[in-house]
C-alpha cells in the first residue's frame, strides 16, 4: 500500500530556482529515502536520512526530517534543466523489515 | 557503484503468451531482490520480495500463479508474466540489495511490457 503522500504533484520552475516538494506518511519509520527517475528510467537513489536525523545535504539537495509530523521535505537549489524528472519519497517501515513504500511522487519541471 | 540491470528493456507480446524478464545484479550478490510495478504517472507498487533460494513473498492483491518469480542465484532473479494481457501491460522495474547495507535499494533501468 502506499503510505506516502507528496506535494505538489507537478511543479514548473525556472532554471535558477529553489524547488520544495514534500511528502508525509503514516506509520513509524526506520527512514525515509528520496529518488529521482527521469521518464521512462529506473530510479536514482538521492539521499537517505534516518530516523533520528532531522536534516540532511548532499550538493544542491537538501533534506528535512519531523518524525512528530510524519512529513519530509526535498530541496533542490539552483535546480537545472537536467533536474526535469519525477521525486519519489520511500519509507522504510519498522515493521516492514527491507521494503520501501513509496510516496506518489512529484514531477518537476525546470524551464531552460 | 552497485548497478542492476534488467532484460529485455523494453517488449511487445500477444495476449495469452508469457514473458520472462531479467533482473541481475552486476557487481554484487544480492541475496534479496524485489520487484515493482508502475503505471503512467503513478508510483510504484511493490509486487513481491524475492530472495534467493527461496520461494518469493507477495504483496496482497498480487497473484502467485500469474507473476512468478525465480531467484535461482545471488545475481539473477526473473519475473515471468504468465498468459498475458492488456491490462499487464505496464513499467517493471527491479531492485536489489547489496549486504552489508541493506537500507537502500538499487534500481534497475525497467521493463516496459505492452500487451497486444
Amino acid at each position: 500500500s502506499q503510505q506516502g503522500e507528496e506535494d505538489p504533484q507537478a511543479l514548473s520552475i525556472q532554471e535558477g530556482e529553489n524547488a520544495t516538494m514534500n511528502c508525509s506518511y503514516k506509520t513509524s519509520i526506520n527512514n525515509l529515502q528520496w529518488y529521482r527517475q527521469n521518464s521512462g528510467r529506473g530510479l536514482v537513489h538521492l539521499i537517505l536520512i534516518r530516523s533520528n536525523e532531522r536534516e540532511k545535504h548532499s550538493g544542491r539537495l537538501r533534506v528535512t526530517l519531523d518524525t512528530s509530523k510524519k512529513s519530509s521535505s526535498l530541496l533542490i537549489t539552483a535546480s537545472r534543466a537536467a533536474d526535469t524528472a519525477s521525486y519519489f519519497c520511500a519509507t522504510d517501515g519498522r515493521a516492514a523489515g527491507n521494503k520501501l513504500t513509496f510516496g506518489g511522487g512529484t514531477r518537476v519541471l525546470v524551464k531552460p | 557503484g552497485a548497478v542492476v540491470s534488467q532484460h529485455p528493456s523494453w517488449v511487445i507480446c500477444k495476449s495469452g503468451t508469457s514473458v520472462k524478464i531479467e533482473c541481475r545484479s552486476l557487481d554484487f550478490q544480492a541475496t534479496t531482490m524485489f520487484w515493482y510495478r508502475q503505471f503512467p504517472k503513478q508510483s510504484l507498487m511493490l509486487m513481491a520480495t524475492s530472495n534467493e533460494g527461496s520461494k518469493a513473498t507477495y504483496e496482497q492483491g498480487v497473484e502467485k500463479d500469474k507473476f512468478l518469480i525465480n531467484h535461482a542465484s545471488l545475481t539473477l532473479s526473473t519475473l515471468t508474466v504468465t498468459s498475458a494481457h492488456p491490462e499487464d501491460s505496464s513499467f517493471y522495474i527491479c531492485s536489489a540489495i547489496r549486504p552489508p547495507i541493506t537500507d537502500t535499494q538499487y534500481f534497475g533501468p525497467g521493463t516496459r511490457l505492452t500487451v497486444l
